[in-house]
């Protein structure tokens, strides 16, 4: 009954530091995305994948790399972190088919100092 | 390109009344989805309600109902009997229905509820 499950739920990085944000599905989605929420800003689309070895640009991709192994998986990978990437991301996924439900994780807050 | 606004940052309701959350959305589509999501301070995304384009009648979910207004491109939320446990952000979405699942979303709408 896991959902999508997201680690780690806080983190502090130092600018300049790499490091990956996970995400997990067990309900065999094929879509999975992330995205950054922002005070006043609502959620914004980050990067999404369509399938394993399948991944597109959102709205905000600059700063983020994303890899699509497996369905599972779809991890987030911040190359050099920046205080602008300061934010809370969550992770979603959903089946492809027209309007179905995109699940979320728990959320990621994130802080850059 | 689409957009979704949502006018009201925050709104306020007595427990037990009802209250209404404006949504409005700018497509040039004509097969979309509509939801509301409820972000509670656990952080939680949850899906309140889920309205398809092509059929008039409005969702209900509970004490929850949307006032789907295609033609005004309005997607409001009515909450009914209003309890503690709805204080929460309110986010409208959409969907397009050649999106395999991008949602773009308003700003949000914080909730309180008084006791």
């Amino acid at each position: 009954n896991a959902g999508v499950t997201q680690t780690p739920k806080f983190q502090v990085l130092k600018t300049g530091q790499s490091m990956t944000l996970q995400c997990a599905q067990d309900m065999n989605h094929e879509y999975m995305s992330w995205y950054r929420q922002d005070p006043g800003m609502g959620l914004r689309l980050i990067h999404y994948s369509v399938g394993a070895g399948i991944t597109d640009q959102g709205e905000v991709p600059n700063g983020y790399n994303v890899s699509r192994s497996t369905t599972e998986d779809f991890p987030l990978r911040l190359l050099s972190a920046a205080p602008s990437q300061t934010s809370v991301y969550f992770c979603a996924s959903s089946y492809t088919r027209q309007g179905n439900e995109a699940f979320f994780g728990q959320g990621t807050r994130l802080t850059v100092v | 390109a689409q957009t979704v606004t949502q006018s009201q940052p925050e709104m306020s309701v007595q427990e037990a009344e009802t209250v209404t959350l404006s949504c409005t959305y700018d497509t040039s589509e004509s097969d979309y989805y509509l939801f509301w999501y409820k972000q509670p301070p656990s952080r939680q995304m949850i899906l309140v309600i889920r309205q398809e384009a092509y059929k008039q009648q409005n969702a209900t979910e509970n004490r929850f109902s949307v006032n789907f207004q295609k033609a005004a491109k309005s997607f409001s939320l009515k909450i009914s009997d209003s309890q503690l446990g709805d204080a929460a952000m309110y986010f409208c979405a959409f969907l397009y229905g050649g999106s395999q699942g991008n949602l773009i979303f308003g700003k949000g709408t914080k909730l309180s509820v008084k006791p």
